[in-house]
């Protein structure tokens, strides 16, 4: 089970954001990748690629977006948010089958 | 470009069968997992399956198993989705979706394609 928070934010253009993401066991796998990833759906859009394996951001995506954690706990920090943020956030855990994402977190640009 | 172009849904009686198509372009679909990922109307997004690059491993969610069969047809760069026995809960909007790695590196997501479930 993988659980986010908050399940909505608002946040104001230039500030950050966080949201975290936690699952109910450790997605270290015995390769010693940690296998968490972070996706953004905007509105009327398909996802696309944040994070992969906590930390590395997919080709094109802004350095304003960074992910933490290990083990359990992690967190998607946004710095200096924009209003092209706007959206919903989901975390997803691929250590085992089936894959899990977290219920979504709504990004919301003031 | 790489591009995933799902078709095949539309409306179906509880009960009923429908298979879905993703055809594949701009990438070496022979060498990628492939995954199905749904999202019911205004909810989030729930994983559904996923077949190994050769077909040789699946798996399912527990939602889906013994209902619906994935697989490919990896000289039509294709993907297919065969779902039976459906049930209202199944209404979603049914992404096709690459795996970079097959760890779930989604590097790769199509439009979507529509299916209802009701009488």
């Amino acid at each position: 089970v993988v659980t986010q928070t908050p399940r909505s934010l608002s946040v104001t253009p230039g500030q950050s954001a966080s949201i975290s993401c936690k699952s109910s066991q450790s997605l270290l796998n015995s390769d010693g990748k940690t296998y968490l990833y972070w996706y953004l759906q905007k509105p009327g859009q398909p996802p696309q690629p944040l994070i992969y394996e906590v930390s590395n951001r997919f080709s094109g995506v802004p350095d304003r977006f960074s992910g933490s954690g290990s083990g359990t706990d992690f967190t998607l920090k946004i710095s200096r948010v924009e209003a092209e943020d706007a959206g919903v956030y989901y975390c997803m855990q691929s250590i085992l089958f089936p894959r899990a994402f977290g219920q979504g977190t709504r990004v919301e640009i003031k | 470009e790489m591009q995933l172009l799902e078709y095949g849904g539309s409306l179906v009686q509880p009960g009923g069968s429908l298979t879905l198509s993703c055809a594949a372009s701009g990438f070496t679909f022979s060498s990628s997992s492939m995954n199905w990922v749904r999202q019911a109307p205004g909810k989030g997004l729930e994983w559904v399956s996923v077949v190994s690059y050769n077909s040789d491993t699946t798996h399912y969610a527990d939602s889906v198993k013994g209902r619906f069969t994935i697989s490919r047809d990896n000289s039509k760069n294709i993907l297919y989705l065969q779902m039976k026995s459906l049930r209202a809960e199944d209404t979603a909007l049914y992404y096709c979706v690459k795996d970079a790695t097959g760890w779930g590196k989604f590097d790769l997501w199509g439009q979507g394609t529509v299916v209802t479930v009701s009488s």
